[in-house]
């Protein structure tokens, strides 16, 4: 969605590089996460931030870390980049509503190739 | 544990055929089910969400079933076209903020 932009595109690195994923959003939404996608799994949630002074752990966060610059921006990064990072990347955006029933908005992915 | 059970893991189809695909969860205590599309290439796209006290939703050509019973959820396709070409997600909320996703269904419809 063009409302959830996320750069680059695709990317390929080495092992042991830094390198970092962004992520920025236009919907004025004070949530943001961080997925990856493996071919034959489910995606699975690595950081989220409800706002810009939040950050949590999901479930696979080993390897990774995350800034909130901004309500609007939500960067990950991985300090030293090894071959099983390899995944597709999602950042989504949901806002704060009563109940649960939010809804997530994602961004188009980074494919990201580790070699 | 928390689990989302798909079936089938893939799907072929002719344009103009109607399609079911399941969706089995043991997620404790639970929120809500949601329905995601995934074009390849794209972000998924949430279809349909669906509570405990809800047993049917419709968008369009998709109908969403939950029996929260027997924890069993379906997505109906009717009338497939071309387009609907994708993943399709099941996830359930659990308290808090938890999510469970499924590890999708991949749905082909062929001319």
């Amino acid at each position: 969605d063009a409302d959830v932009t996320q750069t680059p595109r695709n990317r390929i690195t080495k092992t042991g590089k830094r390198i970092m994923l962004e992520c920025s959003q236009t919907k004025g939404h004070d949530r943001m996460y961080w997925y990856r996608q493996d071919p034959g799994l489910g995606l699975r949630l690595i950081y989220y931030s409800f706002d810009v002074k939040d950050i949590n752990k999901g479930e696979i966060s080993d390897g990774y870390s995350v800034s909130r610059q901004a309500q609007a921006k939500f960067s990950l990064s991985l300090e030293s980049a090894i071959p099983n990072q390899t995944a597709l990347y999602f950042c989504a955006t949901s806002d704060r509503l009563a109940g649960g029933d939010e809804t997530q908005y994602f961004g188009p992915g980074t494919r990201l190739l580790v070699l | 544990k928390n689990q989302v059970e798909q079936s089938p893991q893939s799907l072929i189809i002719l344009e103009g055929k109607n399609c079911t695909l399941q969706c089995n969860y043991t997620v404790s205590p639970f929120s809500n089910l949601r329905w995601y599309k995934q074009d390849t290439g794209r972000g998924p796209v949430s279809l349909t969400i669906m509570t405990f006290s809800e047993n049917t939703k419709s968008n369009g050509r998709y109908t969403a079933t939950l029996d929260a019973d027997t924890k069993q959820s379906s997505l109906h396709i009717t009338a497939s076209q071309l387009s609907d070409s994708a993943s399709y997600i099941c996830v359930v909320r659990s308290s808090g903020y938890a999510l469970n996703f499924g590890k999708g269904t991949s749905l082909l419809v062929t001319p």
